[in-house]
């Protein structure tokens, strides 16, 4: 495909439960970023890769979240034990180089719904 | 931190009509500026960039324009369509990316 994917679209779980997300990038693209868009509100910034490592986790929300990437393509994006308060849209965007002057293309989301 | 609003939260118009879309920020330090529209149920797609150095990006009937030292972009929309009915979002890169809350446009047939 030509544009980053996600999966599962839709995701509804218990609370305490453990959910993993994926994104797929652009092929090539060496930069990828993860956010999460709670109802109503702006996209937050929640962790960023350049190839497999990630030197920007700062916006994780709490110890529940990470994520990993391998072979610099598929990320996962797990929460563990997961609370009423995690339900949102988590997107995922790529960009070739992660450079300042790149754009940034987006996923469509995975809609997380913790019951 | 960088703190990014969006005036107006949603605005509607009828066809055809010129609208601006308003983006401020409030650290001017910035690398670039980029417009997104966000349609319900896809992901974000770019619409322009505009680079630090740059005042102004243009495609087709969409116009974006930045003023670092009032902390402020705008994007104008000319001669709007139905299909331009989507929520917009303005992005501020710094050292990480900090989007708007966006402006729900419905353009009226």
């Amino acid at each position: 495909g030509a544009g980053v994917s996600q999966s599962p679209s839709n995701k509804v779980t218990e609370k305490g439960k453990d959910v993993e997300l994926r994104c797929d990038p652009i092929s090539g693209h060496t930069a990828l970023y993860w956010y999460r868009q709670r109802l109503g509100q702006g996209l937050e910034f929640l962790i960023y890769f350049q190839g497999n490592s990630a030197p920007d986790k700062s916006g994780l929300p709490s110890d529940r979240f990470s994520a990993e990437r391998t072979g610099g393509s598929v990320s996962t994006l797990t929460i563990q034990r997961t609370q009423q308060e995690d339900s949102a849209v988590y997107l995922c965007a790529s960009s070739s180089n992660g450079v300042v002057e790149e754009t940034q293309y987006f996923g469509p989301g995975t809609r997380l719904l913790v019951l | 931190k960088q703190e990014v609003t969006q005036i107006p939260a949603a605005l509607s118009v009828p066809e055809g009509e010129n609208l601006v879309l308003n983006c401020s920020f409030t650290d001017s330090a910035i690398y670039n500026l980029q417009w997104f529209r966000q349609d319900p149920g896809k992901g974000l797609t770019s619409l322009l960039l505009i680079q630090s150095s740059q005042r102004e990006q243009t495609s087709g009937r969409l116009n974006a324009s930045l003023d670092k030292s009032s902390g402020r972009s705008t994007l104008y929309i000319a001669a709007s369509q139905p299909g331009d009915s989507a929520t917009y979002l303005c992005d501020l890169r710094v050292n990480q990316f900090y989007f708007g809350t966006g402006t729900s446009l419905t353009v009226i047939p």
